[in-house]
């Protein structure tokens, strides 16, 4: 069976220090990746995703940025964060069969908590 | 831009009542996706609706597609507090991406 890994659960760092997130993904080959920020109670809106390695798409200009050194892994970066960086960021993972509603469904990882002070 | 409004926003009910969550948009989805999220954690898929008038009922709960596939329902019959968490709906477009609605909170209160 497939399952998503996402860590750190927690993170606090403070202003102007990098970022580093990581998602891994098991039991598949090639899948679309994703990188999603959430407001508290709110919907998702998506930073970032990925249909193959090296092939990264970016949805909104942020200070953050995402790379995929390989099939199964997506990370999310930054340089120097903002206060307005904190939130709850989420890994996700769907299949790459076009054109099949069950290449629309996403699975989540269980997200990281970041705080930026 | 695909967009999706959701509503409402908030809900807090009773346990044993019923509830409807809709889900509108102006443009047409391929497929359409309900999602129920807890706290810290991340959304666990509850259902896929793809053929417009498409009817599914997961125990307590029936999701609807509209006709023209633009918008979606979700119902739940005599709820419980165990259902309380961020309920949200996805649109699936011609991209590999999901537009996602703004989420509806739901309390059942017990």
């Amino acid at each position: 069976s497939q399952t998503i890994h996402q860590w750190p659960a927690t993170l606090v760092q403070p202003v102007g220090s990098p970022l580093s997130l990581e998602c891994t993904v098991e039991g598949t080959s090639n899948p679309n990746l994703y990188w999603y920020r959430q407001a508290a109670g709110r919907g998702l809106q998506l930073l970032f995703y990925s249909v193959g390695i090296g092939q990264i798409s970016s949805e909104v200009p942020q200070n953050l940025s995402a790379s995929r050194p390989q099939d199964r892994q997506f990370i999310l970066s930054s340089k120097k964060l903002l206060l307005s960086d904190s939130g709850f960021y989420l890994c996700a993972w769907s299949t790459n069969r076009a054109k099949s509603p069950a290449g629309n469904i996403q699975y989540f990882g269980a997200g990281t908590r970041l705080s930026v002070l | 831009t695909q967009l999706l409004e959701q509503s409402p926003q908030f809900l807090s009910i009773q346990e044993g009542e019923n509830l409807t969550v809709y889900c509108n948009s102006s443009s047409v989805f391929s497929s359409l996706q309900w999602y129920r999220q807890e706290p810290g954690e991340g959304p666990v898929l509850l259902v896929t609706v793809v053929t417009g008038g498409e009817v599914k009922k997961l125990k307590r709960l029936t999701f609807q597609f509209g006709d023209a596939r633009k918008d979606s329902s979700l119902h739940i019959t005599a709820a419980q507090p165990g259902d309380t968490g961020l309920y949200l709906c996805a649109g699936a477009g011609s991209a590999r991406q999901l537009t996602f609605g703004s989420g509806t909170q739901l309390t059942v209160l017990p």
